[in-house]
């Protein structure tokens, strides 16, 4: 079963612009990460947040979390080519039993 | 420092062949998973290990076997390769806990059964 969904499932901006995707859950979850996948290569991962966390930063990367609203989101600012990728996230909770299951991604393509 | 090496990168087999896709990691981390990743579906769990000589089945495992005879190798097998086991294979590993903490994974294998 499929728990997080990302919206939108592909983004295209200009170098230098925000990126913002959403990532929404049906169940209860104790954790949500991020992972960025470029093409042909497997994920990587960059943020986790926890259910009792609202925000976290990494570099370019802000990860909000609701869970009164059971989304996420993950912006991107100042974007680059280098930016060009899926985007994955990733919940962990019951619904699932607990694993860690993935969304289908949104892919950002970054134009120079 | 490797990280999770997979091998084969590719490999195209005839509908009943089988083979053994292998994944490597050399950051003595404990758990160990096998994803697969199919277009517009994500990755979905075959079967994970929580450590030496244990497997588990994931949300996907029929089909697949996995042995982890050795902590930083696990093994996924196809005996019998059906057209609907084309995909991407992904490996992944974790440090300390199941599902709670970043995965670290391989570069994946593309198989395709004809």
């Amino acid at each position: 079963s499929q728990q997080g969904e990302e919206d939108p499932q592909a983004l295209s901006i200009q170098e230098g612009e925000n990126a913002t995707m959403n990532c929404s859950y049906k169940t209860s979850i104790n954790n949500l990460q991020w992972y960025r996948q470029n093409s042909g290569r497997g994920l990587v991962h960059l943020i986790l947040i926890r259910s009792n966390e609202r925000e976290k930063h990494s570099g370019r990367l802000r990860v909000t979390l609701d869970t009164s609203k059971k989304s996420s989101s993950l912006l991107i600012t100042a974007s680059r080519a280098a930016d060009t990728a899926s985007y994955f996230c990733a919940t962990e909770g019951k619904a699932a039993g607990n694993k860690l299951t993935f969304g289908g991604g949104t892919r950002v393509l970054v134009k120079p | 420092n490797a990280g999770v090496t997979q091998t084969p990168k590719f490999r195209v087999l005839k509908t009943g062949q089988s083979m053994t896709l292998l994944c490597a990691q050399d950051m003595n981390h404990e758990y160990m998973y096998w994803y697969r990743q199919d277009p517009g579906m994500g990755l979905r769990l075959i079967h994970y290990s929580v450590g030496e000589g244990t497997t588990a089945k994931g949300e996907v495992p029929d089909g697949y076997n996995v042995s982890r005879l050795k902590k930083q190798n696990f093994l996924l097998g196809l005996e019998s390769a059906a057209p609907s086991q084309t995909s991407v294979y992904f490996c992944a590993s974790s440090y300390e806990s199941l599902w709670t903490e970043k995965l670290f994974f391989g570069s994946g294998t593309q198989l395709s059964v004809l």
